[in-house]
């Protein structure tokens, strides 16, 4: 069985400074791990996706990701914030040959000007 | 860009009233998916979708849900008796191909508000 668990459900940062979202993974097999943004009224866009890969992962808007299997985590990061950034970011995980996806309970990122 | 669409963008219904929500896929993806999100909770998955058939279900789909692909577009979920508790963002996505590797595209998503 596949699940995520995103710790903190708000996070706010000043424009400029590091972000950094959590998440931590549960997975019975070698787990595919992706991170989706969701802006207001718009649907969930892959930001960037781990497949077995480079541990490291460099997603879109500057987004880059890690797989730490000793840590089960895959914590996202962007070295410095943009306002438009502000929005709402799943973890999710699946299993090599399935398709369905296990999400986290999502991360509602704020950046203050 | 090819997206995914699906309507309404907000439904309310009372209690034991049937609903459909539409979606309209990618139009040359062959698997489709559709996901809810309880507020305040995570999305879940709901069924997928492959050859006309449902492919796998979760437990949440129970006989109170349904899925069609009536024509070569849309992919519709079906709910036959809606509960307070059906109120969620329903979310439809679709995939070219099933690998686990590959994107899945999600529609912006579907209030659903049972009263």
């Amino acid at each position: 069985a596949q699940s995520v668990t995103q710790l903190g459900s708000h996070v706010s940062v000043s424009e400029g400074a590091l972000v950094l979202l959590r998440c931590n993974y549960s997975s019975s097999v070698p787990p595919y791990l992706f991170w989706y943004v969701q802006y207001p009224n718009q649907g969930l866009q892959l930001l960037l996706k781990y497949t077995s890969a480079a541990t490291l992962v460099k997603g879109i808007n500057g987004f880059e990701a890690e797989f730490k299997k000793s840590e089960t985590s895959f914590h996202l990061t962007k070295p410095s914030a943009h306002m438009s950034d502000a929005a709402e970011y799943f973890c999710a995980v699946s299993a090599p040959g399935a398709n369905n996806l296990f999400f986290g309970t999502g991360t509602r990122l704020t950046v203050i000007p | 860009e090819p997206e995914v669409t699906q309507t309404p963008s907000h439904q309310v219904t009372q209690m034991g009233q049937e609903v459909i929500l539409r979606c309209v896929p990618i139009s040359n993806h062959l698997y489709f998916y559709w996901y809810r999100q309880i507020l305040g909770q995570k999305v879940e998955f709901l069924v997928s979708f492959y050859n006309n058939e449902i492919s796998e279900k979760s437990e949440i789909f129970d006989d109170q849900f349904s899925v069609e692909r009536p024509d070569g577009s849309n992919f519709t979920l079906k709910i036959r008796s809606t509960k307070l508790e059906d109120s969620a963002m329903y979310f439809c996505a679709s995939i070219l191909y099933r690998s686990g590797e590959d994107e899945q595209y999600f529609g912006p998503g579907t209030r659903l508000t049972v009263t």
